[in-house]
């Protein structure tokens, strides 16, 4: 099945410093999505991104589908963008494959 | 338009006990997915509805088994339970398959 690693594990910052985060998978997928999950347990979606670039506000992100890779940017970081980044990706039979998550750790 | 609700939020049982949970997706999703997540092994599949049927499961005992309504809503059962089962149980509405997945609160389980 797909292999979905997601890079670096862990990442701690100061307000205000910008972080990319990456997502690489083993075969080529037609579904990649990036989520946000607080400290409490609620996951958001971030982006629906298969290929291309997206922007929302301080965030964005890119998915080079032939390279197998997606990449999310956070610009300006605020304390209220700690928590885990899951990167998931899914073919033809429409499962998400997650990955193991960057837990992300924004100082004051 | 309401988010995805999840009832319980909170449960606690026994060894050996099984449990229901609940999901009710966005209004207009037709599809809704269960995951397990666990501290040790991440975010885990469990099975999605799409039109009533159950159209991918993940690789859980049979113990784990669930079932969508004509009006999307969705249940899981566990039965038996084991210590191992304690997580948070996530369910995520879309409006098909494959489409944008929203999450719900969750059910944090909680088996001694």
């Amino acid at each position: 099945g797909i292999q979905v690693e997601q890079s670096p594990p862990d990442l701690i910052l100061q307000e205000g410093a910008n972080s990319t985060l990456r997502c690489n998978f083993s075969d080529s997928v037609n579904n990649l999505q990036w989520f946000h999950q607080n400290p409490w347990g609620q996951l958001i979606n971030l982006f629906y991104i298969p290929s291309g670039t997206k922007q929302n506000g301080r965030l964005s992100a890119t998915t080079v589908a032939t390279e197998r890779y997606s990449l999310l940017y956070i610009s300006s970081s605020q304390t209220t963008d700690s928590g885990v980044y899951f990167c998931a990706v899914g073919r033809s039979n429409y499962q998400l494959i997650w990955g193991a998550g960057t837990k992300l750790i924004i100082k004051p | 338009k309401a988010g995805v609700t999840q009832t319980p939020r909170y449960l606690i049982k026994t060894r050996g006990q099984q449990v229901t949970l609940s999901c009710s997706p966005i209004s207009g999703h037709r599809s809704v997915s269960w995951y397990q997540q666990t501290p040790g092994q991440g975010l885990q599949f469990l099975f999605e509805y799409f039109s009533e049927t159950q159209r991918n499961k993940g690789n859980f005992p049979g113990r784990f088994s669930g079932r969508q309504f004509s009006n999307s809503r969705s249940e899981m059962n566990v039965s038996t339970l084991e210590l191992g089962d304690s997580a948070l149980y996530l369910c995520a509405s879309s409006l098909e398959r494959a489409d944008t997945q929203y999450f719900g609160p969750g059910t944090r389980l909680t088996v001694l």
